[in-house]
């Protein structure tokens, strides 16, 4: 079946401006993550969604970031007035549940801040 | 401050030997661990996991160990192939994923 589809899967963006990522995850799954990987970076987790739960935020790096999850399905993840720290390879997962559940991720957004 | 910690940025294995890689991680409250492999341009795809009620993992070529006491996990990959160059990522799995910073496998011919 369809696994966790991104796009762009490439952004080049001028500083300051606005972008948008895109995720639609498995089909039926309940929890979706986005998570980035910087230059010579571990993956760092951003923020999780669980079915109609607040989403866990805690690893969002400023308000600049921010994510919504339209009808428990397509999510996007909005970052305004970008910096050149923002460059990083944005990934998406998602799994049927919460901590119990494995994470299938997609092949992310290779996002360049010029 | 890093909680799961992979010191070696990179390993080269002569394919057909034993290939360790090693991570450490700092709250002996995690319970549940895994290893992701990750080739460029795609996203990581999950290749084993250990629970803390276990020592040992073991899945065809690869075998995950855990040493709670250390707070120590390692991956062995035995036979070491050319399709294993890849980044692994150790991994202990709350809510989100908390990864390392990754090891980049070479296989060398």
């Amino acid at each position: 079946g369809a696994g966790v589809s991104q796009s762009p899967s490439n952004k080049v963006t001028e500083k300051g401006k606005d972008v948008e990522l895109r995720c639609d995850p498995i089909s039926g799954h309940t929890a979706l993550y986005w998570y980035r990987q910087s230059l010579g970076q571990g993956l760092e987790f951003l923020i999780y969604f669980q079915g109609n739960s607040a989403p866990d935020k805690s690893g969002l790096p400023s308000d600049r970031f921010s994510a919504e999850r339209t009808g428990g399905s397509v999510s996007t993840l909005t970052i305004q007035r970008t910096q050149q720290e923002d460059s990083a390879v944005y990934l998406c997962a998602s799994s049927f549940g919460g901590r119990t559940y494995e994470q299938y991720f997609g092949p992310g957004t290779r996002l360049t801040v010029t | 401050d890093q909680q799961v910690k992979q010191n070696s940025p990179s390993l080269s294995v002569q394919e057909g030997r034993i290939s360790i890689l090693n991570c450490d991680y700092t709250n002996s409250m995690f319970d549940y661990f895994l290893w992701y492999k990750k080739y460029p341009a795609e996203g990581p795809t999950f290749l084993i996991s250990i629970s803390s009620i276990k020592d040992k993992n073991e899945d065809g070529r690869f075998t995950v160990f855990l040493n709670k006491s250390a707070k120590h996990l390692s991956l062995h990959i035995v036979p070491s192939q050319p399709g294993d160059s890849a980044v692994y990522f150790c991994a202990v799995r709350e809510d989100k994923i908390i990864f390392g910073k990754g090891t980049r496998l070479h296989i060398l011919p």
